[in-house]
C-alpha cells in the first residue's frame, strides 16, 4: 500500500506555456503532501508543503504564481508551471504523508519537465 | 532554520567494509530523523527513521541529540547497497516540513 502515482513522467513544452503535474494518493489520504524540485545531481529541495484542508505554504524564494499548487483532495495535488521558462526546466518530485501513518513521507516517480 | 547537512557527495568503499554516512542536522525543537533511499532508476523510499530503532538491511542509525547527528551505519557494506542515501528531518510542529540534506553516493565495488 502507500503508493503515490504522479503523471506525467516526463513533459516537453514550449516556453510560455502552462505546464499540469499530477500527484495522486492511490491506497489512501495524503494529510500532507510535499513538491520537491531536483537539479541534476543535486537533492530535494522543497517548494511547498500542502497539509489537509489548508492553503499551500511556500518555502522562501518559490514563487506562488509562477508554481501553482491545488491539494484539491486527500488524494489529489497538482503542480501547475505557469508561462515556463528554460530555466524551469528540472525534475519535480511530490510526496505524501499517510493518514494515521505519521510522519514517514511516500514519493512518486517524480517528472521530468523540459521547456524549450 | 532546519538544515540537514551530508558533507560527504561520494563515498566509496570495498564491499565487505564498514560504512558510515555521515549526517548533522539544526533544528530549534524536537526533529524526527529519517534515512531515505534512491536505488538506480527508482524513487525515493524510506530506509529507516529514528524514532523505530531498527536495523533494516543491516544499516542502523543513533540519533545523537548532543552532536545533533543522524550518521548512518553499516558493519558490512554490499554491492547491492549501492545507491543514493539522503539524510531528512521532519518538523514535529508547524507546517511540518520534511527537508532533505545533499545526499551521498554509496559506491561498494566488489
Amino acid at each position: 500500500g502507500a503508493v503515490v502515482s504522479q503523471h506525467p513522467s516526463w513533459v516537453i513544452c514550449k516556453s510560455g506555456t502552462s505546464v499540469k503535474i499530477e500527484c495522486r494518493s492511490l491506497d489512501f489520504q495524503a494529510t500532507t503532501m510535499f513538491w520537491y524540485r531536483q537539479f541534476p545531481k543535486q537533492s530535494l529541495m522543497l517548494m511547498a508543503t500542502s497539509n489537509e484542508g489548508s492553503k499551500a505554504t511556500y518555502e522562501q524564494g518559490v514563487e506562488k504564481d509562477k508554481f501553482l499548487i491545488n491539494h484539491a483532495s486527500l488524494t489529489l495535488s497538482t503542480l501547475t508551471v505557469t508561462s515556463a521558462h528554460p530555466e524551469d526546466s528540472s525534475f519535480y518530485i511530490c510526496s505524501a504523508r499517510v493518514r494515521g501513518r505519521g510522519t514517514e513521507a511516500f514519493f512518486g516517480q517524480g517528472t521530468r519537465l523540459t521547456v524549450v | 532554520a532546519q538544515r540537514v547537512t551530508q558533507p560527504e557527495k561520494l563515498l566509496s568503499v570495498f564491499k565487505g567494509a564498514p560504512v558510515e554516512l555521515k549526517c548533522n542536522y539544526s533544528y530549534s525543537g524536537s526533529p524526527e530523523l529519517f534515512w531515505y533511499v534512491q536505488y538506480s532508476r527508482q524513487r525515493l523510499q524510506l530506509l529507516l527513521r529514528h524514532i523505530s530503532r531498527e536495523s533494516i538491511k543491516g544499516f542502523t542509525a543513533d540519533l545523537n541529540k548532543g552532536e545533533t547527528s543522524f550518521h548512518l551505519k553499516k558493519p558490512f557494506a554490499q554491492e547491492e547497497d549501492s545507491a543514493m542515501y539522503y539524510c531528512a528531518l521532519s518538523e514535529t510542529g508547524g507546517y511540518n516540513k520534511l527537508i532533505f540534506g545533499a545526499g551521498t553516493r554509496l559506491a561498494v565495488h566488489p
